[in-house]
């Protein structure tokens, strides 16, 4: 069974642009996770998704963020206008049901690196 | 918010040497997670625990949740070269929650 995916691997981009990252979550997974890695610090939830409907946005940075999930499938994380502080590594997490702790699986990541 | 202070931060050790990590909280965490992070990927679930006092084994990996629920330690016996990576501890924020908090991370080194 595949993991979760993400792409791109990399993103590049300079301050001002506009950068969509994807995630693919393990087939039947109704929950779908973003975090965010900044250098050296710890990984921060940003939102989470059950099915197509955002359960908790309360770590999403601000308004230059936003993720969605049509269909229920995978999701979609748009950063515009992208600012230097937006650098970092993005993780997206999927994991089944709501039981009182289900395992996240992760992705590997996508590198965002604003110039 | 809820924060989880984890250290070392990095470690330099030779292989075959055993590791020590651990972290704290100002709050009580009802479940406490160790994952794992190879370079290029993401975060791998290590080992869970549950309960106050719990001691669990995977292979070479030992946690425990602290009796104070407010603590965890990751011991690693015998290092490997695999065993290399970026080992985080995390946890729900409260009872029932499904977003997790983690540390900042210990980097492990292995010197062959």
């Amino acid at each position: 069974e595949a993991g979760v995916t993400q792409f791109p691997s990399h993103s590049v981009i300079e301050k001002g642009q506009t950068v969509t990252l994807r995630c693919d979550p393990i087939s039947g997974h109704d929950n779908l996770y973003w975090y965010r890695r900044v250098m050296g610090k710890e990984i921060k939830f940003l939102l989470h998704f059950v099915k197509e409907s955002k359960q908790d946005e309360s770590g999403m940075p601000n308004n230059r963020f936003l993720a969605e999930r049509t269909g229920g499938t995978y999701s979609t994380l748009k950063v515009q206008p992208a600012e230097l502080e937006d650098s970092g590594v993005y993780f997206c997490a999927s994991s089944p049901g709501l039981a009182l702790y289900n395992e996240q699986f992760f992705g590997p990541g996508t590198r965002l690196t604003v110039l | 918010g809820q924060q989880l202070n984890q250290s070392p931060q990095s470690m330099f050790i030779q292989e075959g040497e055993d590791v020590s990590m651990n972290c704290t909280s100002s709050s009580i965490f009802n479940t406490w997670l160790w994952y794992k992070q190879d370079p290029g990927e993401g975060p791998v679930l290590l080992i869970a625990l549950y309960k106050a006092g719990e001691l669990t084994s995977n292979g070479r990996l030992t946690a425990q949740f602290g009796i104070t629920r407010k603590d965890s330690f990751l011991n690693i016996s015998a290092s490997i070269p695999s065993d290399v990576g970026i080992y985080f501890c995390a946890g729900p924020r409260f009872q029932g929650a499904q977003k997790l908090v983690f540390g900042q991370g210990t980097r492990l080194t292995i010197n062959p």
